[in-house]
């Protein structure tokens, strides 16, 4: 069953900090896979995606790896702003399907 | 550029009711998926649609059921409704039906049933 985990779960940290979270998955075949932003309220946004043959992918203050062989990716936030508190989700699509198999998420607020 | 909007933004229902969730598509985008997002959870796949045509479906019941119109935009449709379908559902569209190409969200329809 294809599946995608991620951790932590939710995560504090203050304004100006670095944070790094993780997504592991299960998904086989692999296509790609993608981080989106979730702000409260609002449908998802797309920060970064990357296929098998990327390992590292920037947007701006956010920086995404991807280790295919251990099926394993993180997206590093550096110097955290207030308007980075949003929910973030790694969404790993299959080769062959439409279906794309989307983690829980990773809640992270900012404080001042 | 007209981003993906959805309609309504809030809802309540009663079990046993039906619902209709509306999307326009971004412009340009030939292809919408359609999701449901508990509280708490990531979004879940429900179907996609491409030109008209339903070409994905994740583990819904028949009940789930959608529809796409000739300038692309979607209907969800839910038929007898329980107290689990209480969720937000997301509207996604797409350039075409590439794995590759980036979906642009809407802002959601909430569904309360009560």
């Amino acid at each position: 069953k294809n599946q995608v985990e991620q951790s932590p779960q939710s995560l504090i940290i203050l304004e100006g900090k670095n944070c790094t979270l993780q997504c592991n998955y299960t998904v086989s075949p692999f296509s790609n896979l993608r981080w989106y932003k979730q702000d409260t309220g609002r449908g998802p946004v797309s920060l970064t995606i990357m296929t098998f043959s990327e390992n590292t992918k920037s947007n701006g203050r956010y920086t995404a790896t991807l280790d295919a062989d251990t099926k394993q990716s993180s997206l590093h936030i550096t110097a955290s702003q207030l308007s980075d508190s949003a929910s973030y989700i790694c969404v790993v699509r299959p080769g062959g399907s439409y279906i794309p198999t989307f983690g829980r998420g990773t809640s992270l607020i900012v404080h001042p | 550029e007209t981003g993906v909007t959805q309609s309504p933004t809030h809802l309540i229902k009663t079990r046993g009711q039906q619902v209709t969730l509306r999307c326009s598509s971004q412009s340009g985008h030939n292809t919408v998926s359609w999701y449901q997002q508990a509280l708490g959870q990531g979004p879940q796949f429900i179907f996609q649609y491409y030109r008209e045509e339903e070409n994905g479906r994740g583990n819904f019941p028949p009940r789930f059921s959608g529809l796409q119109f000739p300038n692309y935009s979607s209907e969800l449709n839910v038929n007898a409704l329980e107290l689990d379908d209480s969720a937000l559902y997301l509207c996604a569209s797409s350039l075409d039906g590439s794995r590759n190409q980036p979906q642009h969200f809407g802002d959601g329809t909430r569904l309360s049933i009560l």
